[in-house]
């Protein structure tokens, strides 16, 4: 079945440190894959999505790009912020539902 | 803001109860989307509603039900309510039937306490 992986958190970054957060799928056919945030008692929000392959979504500094050949859409951003710290979720959608992975939260230091 | 919108933000109650949450999609959105966070689950996909009809169901238990109504509202009812079914519950909302292009925005949750 169709299924998300990401790599386990927390992950803990120096303010203006590089990130990266490993998102990894298996899907049948050509999900569409999404970046999600959720901050401290907060509700989910879109940081950003890819629809078909090659394509690189971006937002707020955020970058993905969805890679099919290895099945990835790692979450890249060259200088965090302690306002970066959040859970983030990767997910697909294949027809009408979003499956999620667990979640990688982040914490940003100054 | 995504403009979807959940009501109460908070509810405790006791086992055994039952309760309704309440959303509203953003304007101009014709599916709902019902999902639950527990920490033990993590996000879990429950159902989805198209202009009042039923459209996907996920991991619903049967003591749980939903409906869409004529205004694109929806009401997500829990009854016999166990302590495990504490959690977040998230509602989100889609321009279209869910095709796999459709982005679902998320409105803040409903934190539910069972006791």
């Amino acid at each position: 079945g169709n299924s998300v992986t990401q790599m386990e958190g927390p992950v803990t970054l120096s303010e203006e440190a590089f990130l990266t957060i490993n998102c990894t799928y298996t899907a049948t056919g050509y999900p569409s894959l999404f970046w999600y945030v959720q901050y401290p008692g907060e509700g989910l929000q879109l940081l950003l999505k890819a629809t078909k392959a090659d394509d690189k979504g971006s937002n707020k500094g955020f970058e993905a790009t969805y890679r099919k050949e290895t099945t990835s859409f790692h979450l890249e951003k060259g200088s965090v912020q302690v306002s970066d710290s959040a859970v983030y979720f990767c997910a697909l959608t294949h027809t009408d539902k979003l499956i999620f992975g667990t979640g990688t939260r982040l914490q940003v230091f100054p | 803001d995504s403009g979807v919108t959940q009501t109460p933000k908070h509810l405790i109650t006791a086992t055994g109860q039952r309760v309704t949450l309440r959303c509203s999609p953003r304007s101009g959105d014709l599916s709902v989307y019902w999902y639950q966070q527990s920490l033990d689950q993590g996000l879990q996909f429950l159902i989805q509603y198209y202009n009042g009809e039923e459209r996907a169901k996920g991991n619903i238990l049967e003591r749980f039900s939903a409906q869409q109504f004529p205004d694109l509202h929806s009401e997500l009812n829990l009854s016999s309510l166990e302590l495990g079914d504490s959690a977040l519950y998230f509602c989100a909302s889609s321009v279209g039937a869910g095709a796999y292009t459709d982005t679902q925005y998320f409105g803040p949750g409903t934190r539910l306490t069972v006791l």
